[in-house]
């Protein structure tokens, strides 16, 4: 079966630190991917996608992917965490033809 | 381009009430999707339409719920006789028929059952 899994439901880091959430998927086919950030209260804001080339995609604020077609992943990562980058993070996969879907979510907590 | 608005934000309401969410999107994608996200978990596929063809339904829509896309411009969400188990985030999202794939969110409907 297809699916997304994000490893840890929390990640704690110091400000100033590198940031890495963890997503993988489960595919027979290769998928578009992407990260969403969501802050309290608020819908969903695309932070970055994969959907052909590059395998390193760069997005906004500072955060970049690399899709790893051999470890069927797509970790996000920024080399330098701001405390306004607190907030729930969540890997999304479409394969296909089929329909987005998400991961259970990271929160991200940075400790000044 | 206003994004996607959807109405209202929060409607707290007593078990067994019907309620009716309202999202308007972008207005040149054809496509729109409702999400239910619980606390703690990620946007749960509920049901999206093609312009005014209701096209898929998740086995989480059950037949409490209804949603329509008239003229396929704006649509509605209604839950009939709510239960406490309904509450949550209700996400609507749209999309252009030719795409990525990649959605444009609302802010979101959040309900309280009582």
């Amino acid at each position: 079966a297809q699916s997304v899994t994000q490893l840890g439901s929390h990640v704690s880091v110091s400000e100033g630190a590198l940031v890495l959430l963890r997503c993988n998927y489960s595919s027979s086919v290769p998928p578009y991917l992407f990260w969403y950030v969501q802050y309290p209260n608020q819908g969903l804001q695309l932070l970055l996608k994969y959907t052909t080339g590059a395998t390193l995609v760069k997005g906004i604020n500072g955060f970049e992917a690399e899709f790893k077609k051999s470890e069927t992943s797509f970790h996000l990562t920024k080399p330098s965490a701001h405390m306004s980058d607190a907030a729930e993070y969540f890997c999304a996969v479409k394969f296909g033809n089929e329909k987005l879907t998400f991961g259970t979510g990271t929160r991200l907590t940075i400790i000044p | 381009d206003t994004g996607v608005s959807q109405d209202p934000r929060h409607k707290i309401t007593k078990r067994g009430q019907n309620v009716t969410f309202r999202c308007d999107p972008i207005s040149e994608h054809n496509r729109l999707y409702w999400y239910r996200q619980t606390l703690g978990q990620g946007p749960e596929f509920l049901t999206y339409f093609q312009n005014e063809a209701q096209l898929e339904k998740s086995r989480l829509l059950s037949d409490r719920f209804s949603a329509e896309r008239p003229k396929g411009s704006f649509s509605t969400l209604e839950i009939q006789r709510t239960e406490q188990g309904d509450s949550a985030m209700y996400l609507c999202a749209s999309s252009p028929l030719m795409g990525t794939g990649e959605l444009f969110f609302g802010e979101g409907s959040r309900l309280t059952v009582l």
